[in-house]
């Protein structure tokens, strides 16, 4: 499984677009890119993912280089409840290996 | 849709007492996994079931920890001795199948805090 790098934290603002990058620069052929996050106190939640073409769903969108060795989540309009450490995962198998994520905070 | 239940949701007991967690995945999803996330840190998969046969356990910590998931449905997680470093939430996922396309689905997870 291919390790991803992130930005520890961003900051966006209420009701403004946000894209998380994500470099994934080791990745296989093979390897699916999740996309998870995690609000306070809570297990992690399914975002989204992709094998290479751009991927659109009710919660976020991911948009995947060419090269598939980085993808962006783009959340369309941030809100409060967006507010979570969104984590990044390459990987071929279902086995899900979690870095340090980044962590969002929504500015009212 | 019945998420995955996870109990108890907080436990505190003292180093070298054993503790037991238990997880009800969502009905049937055939994969289960543990994971244990300590502060700061992202979740690490402990061990993985495949309806009742293990699938990969290479980073449970065997000589305390154990698992099982009888009749492939219902799961157990048990640590005896529990160490101070063994604090963190232990979090159950379930999916339908193991396989890269199938989201998992986490429950709240069980705070252990070992004094």
């Amino acid at each position: 499984d291919a390790k991803t790098t992130q930005p520890n934290s961003m900051e966006s603002n209420e009701e403004e677009p946000v894209h998380l990058p994500c470099n994934h620069s080791t990745i296989s052929g093979t390897d699916y890119i999740h996309w998870y996050r995690q609000l306070p106190s809570q297990g992690p939640e399914y975002v989204i993912h992709g094998l290479t073409s751009n991927v659109n769903n009710r919660m976020a969108s991911l948009a995947i280089a060419e090269d598939r060795k980085s993808s962006t989540l783009i959340l369309h309009r941030a809100t409060l409840r967006d507010a979570a450490v969104y984590y990044c995962i390459s990987t071929g198998a279902n086995n899900l290996f979690f870095g340090t994520g980044t962590r969002l905070t929504v500015i009212p | 849709e019945a998420g995955v239940a996870q109990s108890p949701r907080y436990k505190i007991i003292e180093k070298r007492q054993s503790v037991a967690f238990w997880c009800n995945p969502i009905s049937g999803h055939a994969t289960l996994y543990w994971y244990q996330q300590i502060l700061g840190q992202g979740p690490k998969l402990l061990i993985q079931f495949q309806n009742n046969g293990v699938v990969d356990d290479s980073q449970l910590p065997k000589d305390r920890f154990s698992a099982e998931r009888l009749k492939g449905v219902d799961s157990t997680l048990k640590i005896q001795p529990a160490k101070l470093e063994d604090s963190a939430v232990y979090l159950c996922a379930s999916s339908l199948v193991s396989s890269p396309i199938y989201e998992q689905y986490f429950g709240p997870g069980t705070r252990l805090t070992v004094t």
